[in-house]
């Protein structure tokens, strides 16, 4: 059975360009959601998806964007970064309404 | 009121004492709830999950959950300084929606 992957790890982006977070599920969940970890915060939910629809969202601004594929594998884009975007964007993936499982993360740094 | 709210700590017990980590929730969240450990640096990793009232045992973590109260507990016995990490409470609203609380550090000392 494979985790949840993320990339990438660690990427460095400047105020006003557009980043892609990818991740992959874990194998026999059909439901990804994302949250973004500022320093010393607890995750907060940005949004979800299940079987390739939104589910919910969070309290973000309509530039942080999410895709889900058919094979249950996500993208989070953000566009026009913020210095606030700097944040630790974890993935993580689900039933429904079961327990996440978390991937190790993408560690954004906006300069 | 926040959904979930956490004593952010630090806190410090000595090696092979009881840890008591606590979290309240709000009503906008529903009655399932989870304990995830996370160490500097890393993701989060589920500890357990808790739905019905009362006690729930796996090992040395005990998951307890007061609904009257809107209280969620968690014990680790026997601390080992391994346990050293910032626990998250979590809860589950009625949109499906997770709601984190802040996180409790906890420091064991050998």
């Amino acid at each position: 059975e494979t985790g949840v992957t993320q990339s990438p790890t660690h990427l460095i982006k400047t105020r006003g360009q557009q980043v892609t977070l990818r991740c992959s599920s874990q194998s026999g969940h059909n439901t990804v959601s994302w949250y973004q970890q500022a320093l010393g915060q607890g995750p907060q939910f940005i949004f979800q998806y299940y079987r390739e629809e939104e589910n919910g969202r969070g309290n973000f601004p309509p530039r942080f964007s999410g895709l889900q594929f058919p094979n249950y594998s996500s993208e989070l884009n953000v566009n026009a970064l913020e210095l606030d975007d700097s944040a630790l964007y974890l993935c993580a993936s689900s039933l429904l309404t079961g327990e996440l499982f978390f991937g190790e993360g993408s560690r954004l740094t906006v300069l | 009121q926040k959904e979930v709210e956490q004593n952010s700590g630090p806190l410090s017990v000595p090696e092979g004492a009881i840890a008591s980590l606590n979290c309240t929730y709000s009503d906008r969240v529903s009655q399932s709830f989870f304990w995830y450990r996370q160490y500097s640096g890393k993701s989060p990793e589920l500890i357990m999950s808790i739905y019905s009232n009362g006690d729930k045992e796996d090992g040395r973590f005990t998951a307890q959950l007061n609904k009257a109260s809107q209280y969620v507990s968690l014990l680790i016995r026997d601390s080992q300084p391994s346990d050293s990490a910032t626990y998250l409470c979590a809860a589950l609203s009625t949109g499906n929606q997770f709601y984190f609380g802040t996180g409790t550090s906890l420091t064991v000392i050998p």
